[in-house]
């Protein structure tokens, strides 16, 4: 069955101050690696999709990276407006008939003035 | 370009009754994905439609159904409410390839007294 474990749970930050958040996996075959946003009340935003290790991606103030056991979610000089949940979610192989995607339980980011 | 559309937003019910929540995805988008998100358990996949077919299902009681219309909006049914019930119901459309790439709307609210 796939996992995806996200940490940290929850996330401080000063505005302009970089870090990152981890998400790591356990799927067969992975598909693809989903990061979304999640503001509250609201349904996920789609970021990005990486497909396979070494990949990366970027937007705006966000680059995300993939590895064979995990992905990384960098946040570069963040704003108040950066804050929310980020969610990760992954989808495996299940013989080429699965579009499910797993997801994490995600990282609560709050980026303080 | 549209979003996703979900309908309604907010429901309360009651125990054992039942409700039917209704998705219109993307134009263009022929796969609706349904996912419940609770503070415990995160967002958990419930099924998934493409062309009025399930494809795949996620570990729900069978008092959870779907289907999936030929212009492709969905609805999903919960019979026999139970108190446990009570979550953000998601729906996501996709354009159905490989990419996989879901969209989701901003979500029914559902309350079981």
């Amino acid at each position: 069955e796939d996992q995806v474990t996200q940490s940290p749970e929850a996330l401080r930050l000063q505005e302009g101050e970089s870090s990152s958040l981890n998400c790591s996996y356990t799927v067969s075959g992975l598909r693809g690696l989903f990061w979304y946003r999640q503001d509250p009340g609201k349904g996920p935003e789609f970021l990005f999709t990486l497909y396979s290790a070494g990949e990366e991606k970027e937007k705006e103030r966000l680059k995300a990276t993939l590895t064979k056991k995990e992905s990384f979610l960098h946040i570069t000089a963040p704003k108040p407006e950066d804050s929310a949940t980020y969610l990760c979610a992954v989808q495996g192989g299940g013989g080429g008939s699965n579009y499910k995607l797993t997801f994490g339980k995600g990282t609560l980011l709050t980026v303080n003035p | 370009k549209a979003g996703v559309t979900q309908t309604p937003r907010y429901l309360i019910k009651t125990r054992g009754q039942q409700v039917t929540l209704s998705c219109s995805p993307i134009s263009g988008h022929r796969s609706v994905s349904w996912y419940q998100q609770t503070p415990g358990q995160g967002l958990q996949f419930l099924f998934e439609y493409f062309s009025e077919t399930q494809r795949n299902k996620g570990n729900f009681p069978g008092r959870f159904s779907g289907r999936q219309f030929s212009n492709s909006r969905s609805e999903m049914n919960v019979s026999t409410l139970e108190l446990g019930d009570s979550a953000l119901y998601l729906c996501a459309s996709s354009d159905g390839s490989k990419r996989n790439e879901q969209f989701f709307g901003p979500g029914t609210r559902l309350t079981v007294l």
